[in-house]
């Protein structure tokens, strides 16, 4: 695997369930983020994870949680969700904040819908 | 908080027509991203601008910056169909927070 990972790629769940999505950089990475991506809004940033910290929760409700267990990998746990939650989610990764630059790269997205 | 715009949002152009997006934004930066997304795909890195006057080209693609202007222009040459896609641009203050300042998009679409 190169790059940036999610799964699953695509997920439909009630509003009652609970499921997670998963992330993975083989970049060597520092920092992990999670951007939502809606039909009517521009891209949202949801979390940032630097070196396994969150540095950043952009006030996202409660029913999103992350993980980020090392600097690999990241995770988002989802429960009782609502159908405006439905979205394209968007896992990136960059070399460290504060550098140079902080180019992100980003995984194909896992497509969201909560009936 | 720093404010991205994009124009226009929606642009449909002829194959082998010159056009240009702007990416304005509201504060200081000297650092500036552009990204492609294809239909149901992830965004792709194109460009990376890191000063004043920086140009970067790839194909009938290039983007240019003004950090004084707070502008960066992406300019598509010659037009192909290839090329429809939506196009962001992102604004990075250079915080140890890592965010970045995301627009709109312009999705552009070349016809025959």
């Amino acid at each position: 695997e190169t790059g940036v990972t999610q799964t699953p790629r695509h997920l439909v769940m009630g509003m009652t369930n609970k499921k997670s999505l998963k992330c993975e950089q083989h970049l060597g990475h520092n920092a992990m983020y999670w951007y939502k991506q809606s039909a009517k809004k521009p891209l949202e940033l949801m979390f940032v994870y630097n070196f396994k910290e969150q540095t950043e929760n952009n006030s996202v409700p409660s029913r999103f949680s992350p993980e980020c267990p090392n600097s690999s990998h990241l995770f988002l746990h989802l429960h009782t969700l609502q159908p405006e939650d439905s979205a394209l989610y968007l896992c990136a990764s960059s070399l460290q904040p504060g550098l140079a630059y902080n180019e992100q790269f980003f995984g194909p997205g896992t497509r969201l819908t909560v009936l | 908080e720093l404010k991205v715009e994009q124009n226009p949002l929606f642009l449909s152009m002829q194959e082998g027509k010159n056009y240009t997006i702007y990416c304005n934004y509201s504060t200081t930066s000297d650092r500036l991203y552009w990204y492609r997304q294809d239909p149901g795909k992830s965004l792709e890195s194109l460009f990376v601008l890191l000063s004043n006057g920086a140009v970067k080209q790839e194909g009938r693609l290039m983007a240019s910056l003004d950090t004084k202007a707070r502008l960066s222009t992406l300019h598509i040459t010659a037009a192909v169909h290839d090329l429809s896609a939506t196009y962001f641009c992102a604004v990075d203050r250079g915080s140890t927070l890592g965010r970045l300042y995301f627009g709109r998009g312009t999705q552009l679409t070349v016809w025959p």
